[in-house]
């Protein structure tokens, strides 16, 4: 298995530029979810997936879109890139039934710099 | 609402000294419990978890127990490693209706000393 996968690895983007960064898993987890990290900030929740087809909020969802069209991909896409977001980014997976504890697989992380 | 605190870092310790990285949380029902680890450059790995009271978690010479009356979740280990140099994230998983929340700690530093 080759666990999560995200690419780039390193990007850079001028102001206003969009992109797509790309995460897939092979565990057939239903659950997916990107995070940002920030220093000083831990870790926080930009959107997050329950299934293919279902997607939600997380907690800095702004200026960020997302799909899950299939069980392995999770694309987050960048609109119009802003100096705000400079940020490394991590997409993570896991199973997501009730009664598991809810571990959660993460990516080697996207470092993305806005200038 | 549901939270995790954990120690703020840096720590800095030497070689083969005992480490503590205190977490506590606040939660209602039975939450399950994490400790993840991320190396330099890397993305987070679970370290070790525990899913109800009393509950030790263990793995690469780091423990953790589930503390209800205390509401804590300290990490432990014996005799640190300059390999053990990373970032360590406390997180709490819970029930929220149909869906699983996951809250995570901001993370403390360690760093390791030869």
């Amino acid at each position: 298995n080759a666990g999560v996968t995200q690419t780039p690895k390193f990007q850079v983007l001028k102001t206003g530029q969009s992109m797509t960064l790309q995460c897939a898993q092979d565990m057939n987890h239903e659950y997916m979810s990107w995070y940002r990290q920030d220093p000083g900030m831990g870790l926080r929740l930009i959107h997050y997936s329950v299934g293919a087809g279902i997607t939600d909020q997380g907690e800095v969802p702004n200026g960020y879109n997302v799909s899950r069209s299939t069980t392995e991909d999770f694309p987050l896409r960048l609109l119009s890139a802003a100096p705000s977001q400079t940020s490394v980014y991590f997409c993570a997976s896991s199973y997501s039934g009730f009664g598991t504890p809810y571990e959660q697989y993460f990516g080697p992380g996207t470092r993305l710099t806005v200038t | 609402g549901n939270s995790v605190t954990q120690m703020e870092g840096p720590v800095t310790l030497s070689e083969e000294a005992f480490l503590t990285i205190n977490c506590t949380y606040t939660a209602t029902g039975y939450p399950s419990l994490f400790w993840y680890v991320q190396y330099p450059g890397e993305g987070l790995q679970l370290l070790l978890k525990a899913t109800k009271a009393d509950d030790k978690g263990s793995n690469k010479g780091f423990e953790a127990t589930y503390r209800k009356e205390t509401t804590s979740f300290h990490l432990e280990k014996g005799s640190v490693q300059v390999s053990d140099s990373a970032v360590y994230f406390c997180a709490l998983s819970y029930n929220a209706g149909n869906n699983r929340k996951l809250i995570w700690g901001l993370g403390t530093s360690l760093a390791v000393n030869p």
